[in-house]
């Protein structure tokens, strides 16, 4: 069974890099027809999609985020990466990381499964 | 403010039915079969509950199911349980530059 399970930092300064890993256990982020994206969800607000990543480095991103995101993949480790950058308080949220789910017409379907989610506050 | 509108909390009592709506545009949910519902119990991961407007995955219950009606998606649960109660969010398709938007998610309170 396919399982996601995200990691990183739960504190960072506002202006500094928010970075979280993705830990794919139960099958190979390798496997071609998904892709590997982030959401997150900040207090009190709705699910926002960050971006996401083919394991052979086709990535689509936000455009309100894309400025300041980068998604990696390592296939060695089976796992992918957010980086976030120059973060402020508005970036303070639980943050979840899930397979893409896409198909030969549009670039998303659904995502599933998730990772059960991080909390990050931007703070000093 | 979320792209797709969902009713902030629906409740029921138990063994009713109640009914979620997710209300997009052309753009999104009236344009494409690519709506997808979502539970999410606290602390717990989100899981995939509907894809496509009305499949469900391998393991959802069949009291769970998905229609669509011009640019309103629906999420309809029968024979509602103790352990329904949860947020539940929809999500699109977009042509627009997002690719991706989501409902601001509903509550549902079991009686």
């Amino acid at each position: 069974q396919l399982q996601l399970q995200e990691s990183g930092p739960g504190l960072v300064k506002p202006s500094e890099t928010l970075s979280l890993t993705c830990t794919v256990s139960g099958g190979s982020i390798s496997s071609s027809s998904y892709y590997w994206g982030w959401i997150r969800q900040p207090p009190g607000k709705g699910l926002e999609w960050i971006g996401s990543m083919y394991y052979s480095g086709s990535t689509y991103y936000n455009p309100s985020l894309k400025s300041r995101v980068t998604i990696s993949v390592d296939t060695s480790k089976n796992h992918f990466s957010l980086r976030l950058s120059s973060v402020t308080a508005a970036d303070t949220a639980v943050y979840y990381c899930a397979r893409h789910g896409i198909s030969t017409v549009v670039a998303y379907k659904w995502f599933d499964p998730w990772g059960q989610g991080t909390l990050v506050t931007v703070s000093s | 403010q979320s792209a797709l509108t969902q009713p902030a909390s629906v409740s029921g009592s138990p063994g009713q039915s109640i009914t979620i709506s997710c209300t997009g545009t052309s753009s999104d949910v009236g344009g494409y079969n690519y709506v997808s519902w979502y539970q999410r119990h606290p602390g717990k991961a989100p899981k995939l509950m509907i894809y496509d407007v009305s499949n469900r995955p391998s393991g959802v219950s069949n009291r769970f199911s998905g229609s669509k009606s011009g640019n309103t998606a629906s999420l309809t649960i029968s024979g509602l349980q103790a352990e329904d109660e949860a947020d539940y969010y929809c999500s699109s398709y977009t042509t627009s530059s997002t690719l991706v938007v989501f409902g601001g998610g509903t509550k549902l309170t079991v009686l």
